[in-house]
C-alpha cells in the first residue's frame, strides 16, 4: 500500500528548542492529521487539517495543509519533556477516502 | 466517555491457535477498521467496515478476518495465527467512511510463537 514520507525519522533536541517535522506524498490529499503516540497507548488527535493553505494551533504545536495539497508539516514550539512520543501524519486521499499513514518521527527531549 | 476499547491489551499465543482481538466504541460510528503497527513501516489497514455486514479488504487482509454484526464492534478475527502476524494491532473509528477523524484504541500487541 501507499505509504506518505515522513521525515526525519527520529530527533534529539534539548528541551525548550522547536521542532518540525513534515510529511510528503505524491497523491493529493483532503485531509491531514497530526497523531501523537506514547509508549503502551494509541495514537490521539493533535491538529485535524481540511484546506490547502490551512494553519491550525493548538498551544504550542501549528501545523499547516500544502498549497499543493501534497505535504503538511507540523511545528512544535519551546519543547518540553513531555513531547516525547511518536508523531505522525496520515493523509486522505481525495479519491478514495483512505487514509494513509506516515511512518513517524520520532522525538527524544533532553531536560 | 467516547472511546475505542480493545481487547485484549497483550496476547502471547502459539501458531495456529485461533484467536479474537475484540473492538468497541460507543460513538455511533458507522466506519471501522483495523490497522497493523510493525517498525518502519507505519500502520497499515487490514480490513474495514463501512456500516453494519459492510466489510472489505485494506492493503494487508491476508490471515484476517472481520465481522460487524452490530453497529459497536469490529472483532478481528485470527483464524490460524502465524509469527508473521506478531505486531501491535489497532482498531480505529469515524463517524463515516467519509467521516474526517480517526479515533484510535490502545492497541493490542500480539505475540505468535
Amino acid at each position: 500500500g501507499q505509504q506518505l514520507n515522513q521525515s526525519p525519522q527520529s530527533m534529539f533536541i534539548q528541551e525548550g528548542e522547536d521542532v518540525s517535522m513534515n510529511c510528503t506524498s505524491s497523491s493529493i490529499f483532503n485531509t491531514w492529521l497530526w497523531y501523537k503516540q506514547e509508549p503502551g497507548e494509541g495514537p490521539v488527535l493533535l491538529i485535524a487539517l481540511y484546506k490547502a493553505g490551512e494553519l491550525t494551533s493548538n498551544g504550542r504545536l501549528t501545523a499547516q495543509f500544502g498549497i499543493t495539497r501534497k505535504d503538511s508539516f507540523l511545528n512544535i514550539s519551546a519543547s518540553i519533556p513531555s513531547d516525547v512520543g511518536i508523531y505522525f501524519c496520515a493523509g486522505r486521499d481525495s479519491g478514495t477516502y483512505k487514509y494513509i499513514f506516515g511512518t513517524g518521527t520520532r522525538l527524544k527531549v533532553l531536560a | 466517555e467516547a472511546q475505542v476499547t480493545q481487547n485484549p491489551r497483550y496476547l502471547i499465543t502459539v501458531t495456529g491457535k485461533k484467536l479474537t482481538v475484540t473492538c468497541s466504541q460507543n460513538m455511533n460510528h458507522e466506519y471501522m477498521s483495523w490497522y497493523r503497527q510493525d517498525p518502519g513501516l507505519g500502520l497499515r489497514q487490514i480490513y474495514y467496515s463501512m456500516n453494519v455486514e459492510v466489510t472489505d479488504k485494506g492493503d494487508v487482509p491476508e490471515g484476517y478476518k472481520v465481522s460487524r454484526k452490530e453497529k459497536r464492534n469490529f472483532p478481528l478475527i485470527l483464524e490460524s495465527p502465524s509469527p508473521n502476524q506478531t505486531s501491535l494491532y489497532f482498531c480505529a473509528s469515524s463517524l463515516s467512511w467519509t467521516g474526517d477523524i480517526l479515533h484510535f484504541g490502545n492497541g493490542t500487541r500480539l505475540t505468535v510463537t
